[in-house]
Order: C-alpha cells, then structure tokens, then sequence
C-alpha cells in the first residue's frame, strides 16, 4: 500500500525559504522506473506541476519557476525534500507531493499525500 | 511548456452521459491522464494512459483520444461524480509536466 505525506510550515513570510517533505511508504525511490513530484494548488484555482525527481536523481522543474526550485531526495529515509526560494504571497497554496509512474506513452500521478496549505504572509 | 486546454464549466443531467475534454499538443505524442478532485480533498486519478481505470474506479468513467484533444467520458453521471476533472500529460518536450485548468462537472 502506497502512501506519501508532506510536512512542512503552514505559515511563511514573503521572501524567506520554504522547504517541504514527503515522507513516503509502500515503494522505493531506488527502484527503476519512479518517481516523486510536487504539485501545488493556489485556492480556487488549478493544479500547477512543480518538480518530479527520479529513482536515478534526474530531476525536472516546472521552467517558469526552476531557478527557485530544488528537489532532492533521501531514498533510505523514504523522503523527498522540495524547497523554494523567495516566497511570495501568490505562492500560496496546498501543496501535494504525489507517486509518479511511466509506462510507455503514459505519465501519471498514482498515488498522492493529502496535501498541505502553505500560507505566505508577512 | 507545452499547455493542455479544458472547458472551465459542464453540466450533465443525473444519469446522462457527459465528455470533459483536453486538448494541448502533446496529447499527439502521449496519452491524456485523468483526475477526479473534490472540494477539501486531493485528487484521485481515474483514468490513465490509453484507458485503463485503476482499482476501485467504477467502468462508467472511460477515456479515448483523436489527434491533439483527449476526452473523459462518464456514462450515466451520478451524483457522486460531481467534482473539479484535470488531466495531465507529459509536455511535447518529454521534460516536463503539464496539468490542464480543470472542469467542473456539475450534475443536474
């Protein structure tokens, strides 16, 4: 059984570092093939893609924010580490870390953590 | 990126079909995914690649493709299926992830 959930601040001030975990069980980050992404979701609004890394460490960012963002991951704790830099009020969102699976032609997100809401607010 | 498009609003009547479609360029090259979210939850995936439904999805929820636009077809809508539907793919560029606005799908 697969599971994934993040921690991390609920409350950041503008312009300070946030970092996020996912703690994850029921797989292995070792193992060919998997993956981790973030994704975040401002509220009211849509699903936005944030980073994915790879059972191999190859790691994607979403472009518009890749200068801010770094994905790194502990395979042996069962963790992903997301942070970003320079927080911003619209950076507001809950943010969802979340079990990625390739097959072929197919990219998806299987498995999610509950999500966590990461507020930027001076 | 490349971008994946959807309606923002669909309505279907109570035991009615309704499609959600996507369309984006990368949707020519790899399959569409689909998530199902409900207010206060995270999203669940319903359909993956070219329409497989993973355990625990009822059959009415299938999916299908044709060039640039992919659609999610719900056969007789039920209550319960009220909810926002994003889908996903990978960007043309095969480096990235590209997640549609969304529709909601109100049931009548």
């Amino acid at each position: 059984q697969i599971t994934l959930k993040e921690s991390g601040p609920t409350l950041v001030k503008p312009t300070q570092t946030l970092t996020l975990t996912c703690t994850f069980s029921g797989f292995s980050l070792s193992t060919s093939g998997v993956g981790v992404g973030w994704i975040r979701q401002p509220p009211g609004k849509a699903l936005e893609w944030l980073a994915v890394i790879n059972w191999n460490d190859d790691k994607r960012y979403r472009p518009s924010l890749k200068s801010r963002l770094t994905i790194t991951k502990d395979a042996s704790k069962n963790q992903v580490v997301l942070t970003m830099t320079n927080m911003d009020p619209v950076d507001t969102a809950t943010y969802y870390c979340a079990h990625r699976v390739v097959s072929g032609w197919s990219y998806y997100f299987d498995y999610w953590g509950q999500g966590t809401l990461v507020t930027v607010s001076s | 990126s490349s971008e994946l498009t959807q309606d923002p609003a669909v309505s279907v009547a109570l035991g009615q079909t309704v499609r959600i479609t996507c369309q984006g360029d990368s949707l020519r090259t790899y399959y569409a995914n689909w998530y199902q979210q409900k207010p206060g939850q995270a999203p669940v995936l319903v359909i993956y690649g070219k329409n497989n439904r993973p355990s625990g999805i009822p059959d009415r929820f299938s999916g299908s493709s044709s060039g640039d636009t992919a659609s999610l077809t719900i056969t007789g809508a039920q209550a319960e299926d009220e909810a926002d539907y994003y889908c996903n793919s990978r960007d043309s560029s095969a480096n990235h992830v590209v997640f549609g606005g969304g529709t909601k799908l109100t049931v009548l």
